[in-house]
């Protein structure tokens, strides 16, 4: 079955810097990527998705970029805010209809 | 939450005793998913549900069973919980083609 990889597995950036978190995915048949965000006490949220047809998407702040051919995509934050700071999970799948694998997580801190 | 709560949001039960963790929707959505986080293994699939009667295991799903009698209810029971059975659970519904989206979850604890 799927198996993903998540790194780093913690994070620290001062406020106004980058941050970028990399999975790597097992099964070359995958085709949906999302990316969620974990507030404390809350259940994940989705921020971004991209699907394989795509190689990278933007949404304001936040980027996906997906390598087919090496199997990984990553997550890019821009201008990161205090309020960034959270656990981020990526996942994969087969297909929208196959259930999510998700990488271990990546706790973020934005340093003020 | 996408119309999802579940309930009750934090648990303490004793080794031996079955406990019963209730998802429910507003959305109408055919999928259903129960999901365990804890530390150092994100989050992982313990069963889900792709319609009424319908369902089938995750990663994760000894020592768990599902029902699914109504589109609405998605029940996870631990027959006879175990202290590694303690965690955080997380019910997550999606439509056809469509982003999951979570609930709150239960936080469990197994003494």
């Amino acid at each position: 079955g799927e198996n993903v990889e998540q790194h780093p597995s913690t994070l620290s950036v001062q406020e106004g810097d980058s941050a970028v978190i990399k999975c790597t995915y097992s099964d070359s048949a995958s085709n949906y990527f999302p990316w969620y965000k974990q507030e404390l006490g809350k259940g994940p949220q989705l921020i971004i998705d991209i699907r394989s047809n795509v190689g990278e998407k933007k949404d304001q702040r936040i980027a996906v970029t997906l390598n087919k051919t090496a199997k990984h995509f990553s997550l890019h934050i821009t201008e990161t805010q205090p309020e960034d700071s959270a656990v981020y999970f990526c996942a994969a799948s087969l297909s929208g209809n196959t259930p999510l694998v998700f990488g271990k997580g990546t706790r973020l801190s934005v340093i003020a | 939450d996408a119309g999802i709560t579940q309930s009750p949001r934090h648990k303490v039960t004793e080794t031996g005793t079955p406990v019963t963790l209730r998802c429910h929707q507003t959305e109408n959505h055919r999928y259903m998913y129960w999901y365990r986080q804890d530390p150092g293994h994100g989050l992982r699939l313990i069963h889900y549900s792709y319609g009424v009667k319908d369902t089938d295991k995750g990663e994760v799903s000894d020592g768990y069973s599902v029902s699914r009698s109504k589109t609405e209810d998605f029940l996870l029971t631990l027959e006879s919980a175990t202290s590694s059975q303690t965690s955080v659970y997380f019910c997550a519904i999606r439509a056809e083609i469509s982003p999951l989206h979570f609930g709150n979850g239960t936080r469990l604890t197994v003494t």
